[in-house]
């Protein structure tokens, strides 16, 4: 398996610009995280998907986040416009719903995304 | 609300063993995750305890004590390769889909 697979791997753009990150799931998982990490304020949950329906997005900073999941395997995050402040790298993460509280997260590479 | 507080960094030389400690505030608790990040790099999946006690995966344990709200990964024989960041998870109380996460401890593993 190829693991969960994000694009691109690197993005710097300027302010004001729309930003899309994509994310393909690990086949079979139907649990779909987004984070967003920085130094100063570690992993942070945007939202998450639960056989692609949105489920929680209360981590979302404001409108300009979008996320959709289109298909059982495929999501993207859009922001639109970008600012500084939205420098960080973002990781898509997927899980199999699983009894307990286990639920193994698996991460991919992560887009580091810079805004000038 | 939930918390968790791990220490920001420790330091070790090889061969060594280490401790990384988490200790968590939740109204509801499931269990303790370990993930380990190295620099650049992704989370990746280290351990889970959901019941109290030592679990051993090769030169990594992890211990939890459900009473204290603690817990610790355990580091044994360690490798400069094991220089990464630590973090502590808890899943949500009201949604256990969802993970609380520490803010990380950073490794540094001298020679």
């Amino acid at each position: 398996d190829a693991g969960v697979i994000q694009s691109p791997r690197h993005e710097v753009t300027e302010m004001g610009q729309e930003v899309t990150l994509r994310c393909k799931l690990i086949s079979g998982h139907n649990s779909l995280f987004w984070y967003r990490q920085t130094m100063m304020r570690g992993l942070e949950l945007l939202i998450y998907f639960n056989n692609n329906v949105p489920i929680d997005d209360s981590g979302m900073p404001e409108d300009r986040f979008s996320a959709k999941m289109p298909n059982a395997s495929f999501s993207t995050l859009k922001i639109q416009p970008s600012e500084p402040r939205d420098s960080a790298v973002y990781f898509c993460a997927s899980s199999f719903r699983t009894s307990g509280g286990k639920n193994e997260q698996f991460f991919g590479p992560g887009t580091r995304l810079t805004v000038l | 609300g939930q918390s968790l507080e791990q220490p920001s960094e420790v330091t070790a030389v090889e061969g060594a063993i280490v401790q990384i400690n988490c200790t968590y505030q939740t109204s509801g608790f499931y269990g303790l995750s370990w993930y380990q990040q190295h620099d650049g790099g992704a989370p990746t999946f280290l351990s889970y305890n959901a019941l109290d006690g030592l679990e051993e995966t090769g030169r990594f344990s992890s211990f939890l004590s459900r009473s204290d709200s603690y817990g610790y990964l355990l580091l044994q024989e360690l490798q400069m390769k094991d220089s990464a960041s630590y973090f502590c998870a808890v899943p949500h109380a009201g949604n256990n889909r969802k993970l609380i996460w520490g803010l990380g401890t950073s490794l540094a593993v001298n020679p």
